[in-house]
């Protein structure tokens, strides 16, 4: 069974910060993705990784990927308060089936 | 497109009563889920359907949730009787074929209270 681990759960982190997230998954995949969630709303797309050593960068937020090691990174430079909000990975662990195992959560807070 | 829709947005329903929720995924995708999400538990995916089909149906809790996806454009979850510990946030999402690598769309969520 497939297993996605995210950590830290929880980050409390000031303005201006930088500070990485990790996703660490059990079973080969060479598909990962990172959305994003506010408080009381939807899930949100960010990054869709689709190689090892994929890199995609939008704003402030960086991800990446290494396939070896089944690990993922989503790198926050200098964070601002907008930053604030849930972030998930999810892991494709069969090429083509659409199916996708999240982890649960990396709950981030950016304090002025 | 107006993304995934789901309806209704909000449900309160007293334990013992049927619950339907319903799902309208992005026109030209070919997959649909359900997930549903709580505090406890995080996401799981409930089921999923490709090109109306179910697929996978090992995240349904027990019988009495139910799914049907009649046309490529509606799929519905139905659970029933409902129980307090059903309350949640459910989420349909739908992506495209495979190998484009877009990943899911989620819909806004319905957030159930069961009494």
């Amino acid at each position: 069974e497939l297993k996605v681990e995210q950590n830290p759960l929880f980050l409390s982190m000031q303005e201006g910060k930088n500070y990485t997230i990790y996703c660490n998954y059990s079973t080969t995949s060479d598909r990962l993705y990172w959305y994003r969630q506010d408080p009381g709303k939807s899930l949100e797309s960010l990054f869709v990784l689709l190689s090892n050593g994929a890199v995609k960068q939008e704003g402030r937020l960086m991800a990446s990927l290494d396939t070896k090691a089944r690990l993922s990174t989503l790198h926050i430079t200098a964070a601002v308060h907008d930053l604030s909000a849930t972030y998930f990975c999810a892991v494709e662990i069969n090429f083509g089936n659409e199916k996708l195992t999240f982890g649960t959560g990396t709950r981030l807070t950016i304090i002025p | 497109d107006a993304g995934v829709i789901q309806s209704p947005r909000h449900e309160v329903t007293e334990m013992g009563q049927e619950v339907t929720l319903r799902c309208k995924p992005i026109s030209g995708h070919d997959y649909l889920f359900w997930y549903r999400q709580t505090m406890m538990r995080g996401l799981e995916l409930l089921i999923y359907f490709n090109n109306n089909v179910p697929i996978d149906d090992s995240g349904m809790p027990e019988d009495r949730f139910s799914a049907k996806m009649p046309n490529a454009s509606f799929s519905t979850l139905k659970i029933q009787p409902s129980e307090p510990r059903d309350s949640a946030v459910y989420f349909c999402a739908s992506s495209q074929p495979p190998g484009r690598g877009h990943g899911q769309f989620f819909g806004p969520g319905t957030r159930l209270t069961v009494l």
